[in-house]
């Protein structure tokens, strides 16, 4: 079974800092989502990462992809408070249908 | 706004009480999820509908009701509802999940605004 493993799960940063959020997964995948959650809001979509070496940035996050190492990285750079959210990453996975298998998510809390 | 509508976004029921929550997606996709999130599991598939057709539940107590009448509409029945039921309920589409075809994302899923539920 795929397991899906961010971390940190909490990260409490400044503005201004850089910091990345790592997620590991357990089984072989070509391609990895990235998503955002607002507070008591719904998942929104930032990334998908289609192959092995893929980079991907809009504004202060950008994320990559290594289908080797099975391993995303989501680096935020120059950190604004805007920027605060829980991020999952989600990995498909084929059991008779596709589905998407989510890590626990990373609770990001950015101080002015 | 992504194509995918949940009503209510606000629910409180006492445990007898009988609800219902709704979805509605306007992408052409073919599959639909409900997923809860609460503090002590963020983000628990529960069921899943692909072509109207349940293909998913992940052991979810009776007391939930999942009901697809076509593609586009999705239903959870709340009935004889626990107090850790309290939860946010999220309702998610994809195009085809059926399908292996890897260069057309067709298991990216696109989530409703959510039903925040308080079991009282």
């Amino acid at each position: 079974e795929l397991k899906v493993e961010q971390n940190p799960l909490f990260l409490s940063m400044q503005e201004g800092k850089n910091y990345t959020i790592y997620c590991n997964y357990s089984t072989t995948s070509d391609r990895l989502y990235w998503y955002r959650q607002d507070p008591g809001k719904s998942l929104e979509s930032l990334f998908v990462l289609l192959s092995n070496g893929a980079v991907k940035q809009e504004g202060r996050l950008m994320a990559s992809l290594d289908t080797k190492a099975r391993l995303s990285t989501l680096h935020i750079t120059a950190a604004v408070h805007d920027l605060s959210a829980t991020y999952f990453c989600a990995v498909p996975w084929f059991q008779g249908a596709q589905k998407l298998v989510f890590g626990q998510g990373t609770r990001l809390t950015i101080n002015p | 706004e992504t194509g995918v509508t949940q009503t209510p976004r606000h629910l409180v029921m006492g445990m007898t009480n009988k609800k219902s929550l709704k979805c509605e997606q306007h992408l052409g996709h073919n599959a639909m999820y409900w997923y809860k999130q609460s503090a002590k599991k963020p983000l628990e598939l529960m069921f899943v509908y692909n072509f109207k057709e349940q293909t998913e539940n992940n052991s979810v107590p009776s007391r939930f009701s999942p009901e697809c009448p076509n593609s586009s509409h999705l239903f959870l029945h709340l009935h004889t509802l626990q107090p850790e039921d309290s939860a946010l309920y999220l309702c998610a589409s994809s195009q085809d999940p059926v399908s292996r075809d890897a260069g057309r994302f067709k298991e990216k899923l696109f989530f409703g605004s959510g039903t925040q539920l308080s079991v009282l």
